[in-house]
């Protein structure tokens, strides 16, 4: 396994389309994450998945997104009606939590830049 | 109050020279864990160096350490040695032991500049 991939790696859209990026993560880690980053700031966390189940999302993540891991395997972000202010750098990250609370370190893909225009 | 707050904005070192990275967080949790990563002008997020909580030695992975002071709540990252290859983005998060998506919580991050 080669690690988290992510597609598209840039995306320019226009204010008001549709946008979905896919993540690949690494194959035996159950849970995956989305983060978002704008340019200077750190990573910050929209939602997770525990296998196929959506378990927490961020009041970053706004009624225009959702995303989905319909088999516990890849997962899809999307956005609808984009707006300027969603242009940024978004991350999917996946790691291993194993039964009794141990929990490997998150592996990140290299990220999908979002440029709305 | 910012969880994770790292104060350099950007540092300078001379290659084959030490460098620490720092960060302080701020918890009420007792069980948490504290990351750097590094982020390359590629984007992706390479993790470094991991510290727990409850872990009594300072981490150390390569020519990376952790010098971890719980009282302080700082996790410095130091990086001895600087390669050209360390100029980059790095990164300090926190993991804490409460809540069930323990996610990450990142800081600002500190641009690293190794010179020649």
């Amino acid at each position: 396994d080669t690690g988290v991939s992510q597609d598209p790696r840039h995306k320019i859209t226009k204010r008001g389309q549709n946008v979905t990026f896919r993540c690949d993560p690494i194959s035996e880690h159950n849970r995956l994450y989305w983060y978002r980053q704008t340019l200077g700031q750190g990573p910050e966390f929209l939602t997770y998945f525990q296998n196929e189940a959506q378990l927490e999302k961020s009041r970053l993540l706004s009624d225009r997104f959702s995303a989905e891991r319909p088999k516990g395997s890849f997962s899809t972000l999307e956005i609808q009606r984009t707006e300027q202010g969603d242009s940024a750098m978004y991350l999917c990250a996946s790691s291993l939590a194993r039964p009794g609370g141990s929990h490997t370190e998150a592996f990140f893909g290299q990220g999908t830049r979002l440029t709305v225009v | 109050a910012q969880k994770i707050t790292q104060t350099q904005p950007g540092m300078f070192v001379q290659e084959k020279e030490a460098v620490t990275l720092d960060c302080t967080y701020d918890t009420s949790d007792q069980s948490y864990g504290l990351f750097w990563y590094k982020q390359p002008s590629s984007g992706e997020m390479i993790f470094l160096i991991y510290q727990g909580s409850y872990d009594e030695q300072n981490a150390t992975e390569g020519r990376y350490s952790l010098n971890f002071q719980k009282a302080r709540k700082s996790a410095n990252l130091v990086i001895s040695a600087s390669q050209l290859g360390d100029s980059a983005m790095y990164f300090c998060a926190m993991r804490e032991g409460t809540g069930s998506a323990r996610q990450l919580t990142f800081g600002s991050g500190t641009q690293l500049t190794v010179l020649p």
